[in-house]
């Protein structure tokens, strides 16, 4: 299994609404990481986990509340969104350090 | 199935000298590449792009080429310097896919003095 599977692919929540994204894979990576994509921008950093330990948190709201359950698993729980929050939301994960990644498919967040 | 490859996970180039970065795709409905940059700890940014009506685009000190009937294209960096050293992504879209990303694996670049 060489992919990041994340889901669901598309989410529409109201912003009273709690919901989670999940990320999985099944490589071995011991890095995850949690970024966030506007239409034709880069993708953000949100989050990084090195060996199911929050390593980097870039500032994110605490709206964004991420989850390691084990070493293959990353979600993001999402609580009282704002509808600029509405984005494409990509999980990725490497060997460990800086190269190598693979990306997920994302997950299509509509707030309204 | 990875969609946009790129085969070296690292390259190590003498400073002064060209950088050559390498990325190959599958999918002919690609219609734009992107290359983008990143150092540790934070998110790609964007380097260079180019159009699949065109086979070559320079800014700079970095190049992209497309060969559209091979399904590859390149960065090149020339001189190379120590500030380059950093993980480069080649990325791609299609119009039909809303222009969603596809990102290769990226390849980290060392700049030795």
């Amino acid at each position: 299994d060489t992919e990041v599977t994340q889901t669901p692919k598309h989410l529409v929540m109201g912003m009273t609404n709690k919901k989670s994204l999940k990320c999985e894979q099944h490589m071995g990576h011991r890095a995850m990481y949690w970024y966030k994509q506007k239409a034709k921008k880069p993708p953000e950093l949100m989050f990084v986990y090195s060996y199911e330990k929050l390593s980097i948190n870039e500032s994110v709201p605490s709206r964004f509340s991420p989850e390691c359950p084990n070493s293959s698993l990353l979600n993001l729980h999402l609580h009282a969104l704002q509808p600029e929050d509405s984005a494409l939301y990509l999980c990725a994960s490497s060997p460990q350090g800086d190269y190598g990644y693979t990306f997920g498919s994302g997950t299509r967040l509509t707030v309204v | 199935d990875q969609q946009v490859k790129q085969n070296s996970p690292s390259l190590s180039v003498q400073e002064g000298r060209i950088s050559i970065l390498n990325c190959d795709y599958t999918n002919s409905m690609f219609d734009y590449f992107l290359w983008y940059k990143k150092y540790p700890a934070e998110g790609p940014t964007f380097l260079i792009s180019i159009s699949s009506i065109k086979d070559k685009n320079e800014d700079g000190r970095f190049t992209v080429f497309l060969n559209k009937s091979a399904k590859h294209l390149s960065l090149h960096i020339v001189p190379s310097q120590p500030g380059d050293s950093a993980v480069y992504f080649c990325a791609a879209s299609a119009v039909d896919s809303n222009y969603q990303l596809i990102w290769g694996a990226g390849t980290k670049l060392i700049i030795k003095p």
